[in-house]
């Protein structure tokens, strides 16, 4: 049982440009949301994260949009630098404090 | 300190060696998490430690046994491990019972572990 599906296993981007990662979810359950950034041979670093009661949280360079209608969760990075190219997990968690689950990463390739 | 601590860094084993990995958090986080990470894979749980207490185990085999010492420390003993077993392996951490988690867990940067 799939809970979560990050579709896209990469993405290419130029310098400057948007990125756009996305998330699709199917448990209704879920009321937070987070994205990671994982560089090669490092652990995951928390990046951004919403509630289920927002559909926007910015910070920086970096949006996080939540689209409960849809169980769409997507990540917006503009302008896109090539420090950004790394590996782009999404995770989700409710509040019984169960582990959270998490998609399969999207690499990003942030070309100068 | 915002830091969850791994050691070591790397780890060559045999099949046949006993050997720990560590992790060390004092955030005060009540939850402690072991990860087996592989390439162009996304970390897969293995143990849920909530105040000390082994909470989930994800049917890990018993040639991983984690241990608890107190509220800071999180081991994970490794006994007759097989090639298959090479992995990235992550620690985190995260409050328990905190109903704001915004930012989810900490992670350590892992333990590269071979298996020859």
């Amino acid at each position: 049982d799939q809970q979560v599906k990050q579709n896209s296993p990469s993405l290419s981007v130029q310098e400057g440009r948007i990125s756009i990662l996305n998330c699709d979810y199917t448990n209704s359950m879920f009321d937070y949301f987070l994205w990671y950034k994982k560089y090669p041979a490092e652990g995951p670093t928390f990046l951004i994260s919403i509630s289920s009661i927002k559909d926007k949280n910015e910070d920086g360079r970096f949006t996080v949009f939540l689209n409960k209608s849809a169980k769409h969760l997507s990540l917006h990075i503009v302008p896109s630098q090539p420090g950004d190219s790394a590996v782009y997990f999404c995770a989700f968690g409710n509040s019984g404090n169960t582990p959270l689950v998490f998609g399969k990463g999207t690499r990003l390739s942030v070309i100068a | 300190d915002t830091e969850v601590t791994q050691t070591p860094k790397h780890l060559v084993m045999g099949m046949t060696n006993k050997k720990s990995l560590k992790c060390e958090q004092h955030m005060g986080h009540r939850a402690m998490y072991w990860y087996k990470q592989k390439a162009k894979k996304p970390p897969e749980l293995m143990f849920v430690y909530s105040y000390e207490k082994l909470s989930i185990n994800e049917s890990v085999p018993s040639r991983f046994s984690p241990e608890c010492p107190n509220s800071s420390l999180l081991n994970l003993h490794l006994h007759a491990l097989q090639p298959e077993d090479s992995a990235l392996y992550l620690c985190a951490s995260s409050q328990e019972g905190n109903r704001d988690r915004a930012d989810g867990y900490t992670f350590g940067s892992g333990t590269r572990l071979t298996v020859v």
